[in-house]
C-alpha cells in the first residue's frame, strides 16, 4: 500500500548520531503514529499526532522526538542515537470517519542498526 | 493500564489442521479489539476486527468479555497463513499490540 510511505528503508549509524526518520500519507488521515518492533516485544508506540496541533507520548518516547510538518509528514528523530535503538520502525495513519475508523494502516518500515 | 497478552511465541501446524491463536486482554472499559498480520516482506494489514464480525481468509475471532479473551480461529490451515500475527486493544487515544505470535503452517 504506497499511501504510506517511509524513508530511508534501511540506515546504519553510529552511537551518538543524530538520525530523523520520515513519513508521508497521501491518505488524508488526520492520525499517525511511530512504533517500533523488536522480536519478541511486538509494536511498542513511541509517539502519536491526531492532528497537526496535537503530539502525544506513547509508551516509550525517551530518548525519540518527532515533529508534524503538516497533516501528511510525521518525522521521527533520535537525538543521540544509541545501540539499544537498534529495531524496526513503523509507522502508521488513523482515519475517523466511517469503516476505517481506528483502522491503522502501516508503512513499510525503516530497519535502523545503531553500531 | 491497558495490556494484550499473546502466551505463544510460535504456534506450528500442519496444512489442513485447525488453528487457535490465543489473545488475553485488560482493559478497564470496553474493549475495541483487532487482529493484525504481517506476512514475509510485507507491511503489516488489519486482518479482522470484533465488531464487524466477520470471517476474512477464513478466520474468525470472537470477543469473549467474561474470560477477556480475543482468540483467532480457523478449521484449516493453509500453507499461505504462515505469518506473524498480532492481537491490539484499542484504548482511549492509541493501539496497544500484544507480542505477536508466529504461526507456521507446515505442508
Amino acid at each position: 500500500d504506497a499511501d504510506v510511505t517511509q524513508t530511508p528503508r534501511n540506515r546504519i549509524t553510529k552511537t551518538g548520531k543524530r538520525i530523523m526518520l520520515e513519513c508521508s500519507q497521501t491518505k488524508g488521515h488526520d492520525r499517525m503514529y511511530w512504533y517500533r518492533q523488536d522480536p519478541g516485544l511486538g509494536l511498542r508506540l513511541i509517539y502519536y499526532s491526531f492532528d497537526v496541533k496535537d503530539i502525544n507520548k506513547g509508551e516509550i518516547s525517551d530518548g525519540y522526538s518527532v515533529s508534524r510538518q503538516a497533516q501528511a509528514k510525521f518525522s521521527l528523530s533520535l537525538e543521540s542515537a544509541i545501540p539499544n535503538q537498534t529495531a524496526l520502525y513503523f509507522c502508521a495513519t488513523s482515519g475517523t470517519d466511517g469503516g476505517d475508523h481506528n483502522e491503522q494502516f502501516f508503512g513499510p518500515g525503516t530497519r535502523l542498526t545503531v553500531l | 493500564a491497558q495490556r494484550v497478552t499473546q502466551p505463544e511465541k510460535l504456534l506450528s501446524v500442519f496444512k489442513g489442521a485447525p488453528v487457535e491463536l490465543k489473545c488475553n486482554y485488560s482493559y478497564s472499559g470496553s474493549p475495541e479489539l483487532f487482529w493484525y498480520v504481517q506476512y514475509s516482506r510485507q507491511r503489516l494489514q488489519l486482518l479482522l476486527r470484533h465488531i464487524s464480525r466477520e470471517s476474512i481468509k477464513g478466520f474468525t475471532a470472537d470477543l469473549n468479555k467474561g474470560e477477556t479473551s480475543f482468540h483467532l480461529k480457523k478449521p484449516f490451515a493453509q500453507e499461505e497463513d504462515s505469518a506473524m500475527y498480532y492481537c491490539a486493544l484499542m484504548g482511549r487515544r492509541a493501539l496497544t499490540f500484544g507480542s505477536g505470535t508466529r504461526l507456521q503452517v507446515q505442508p
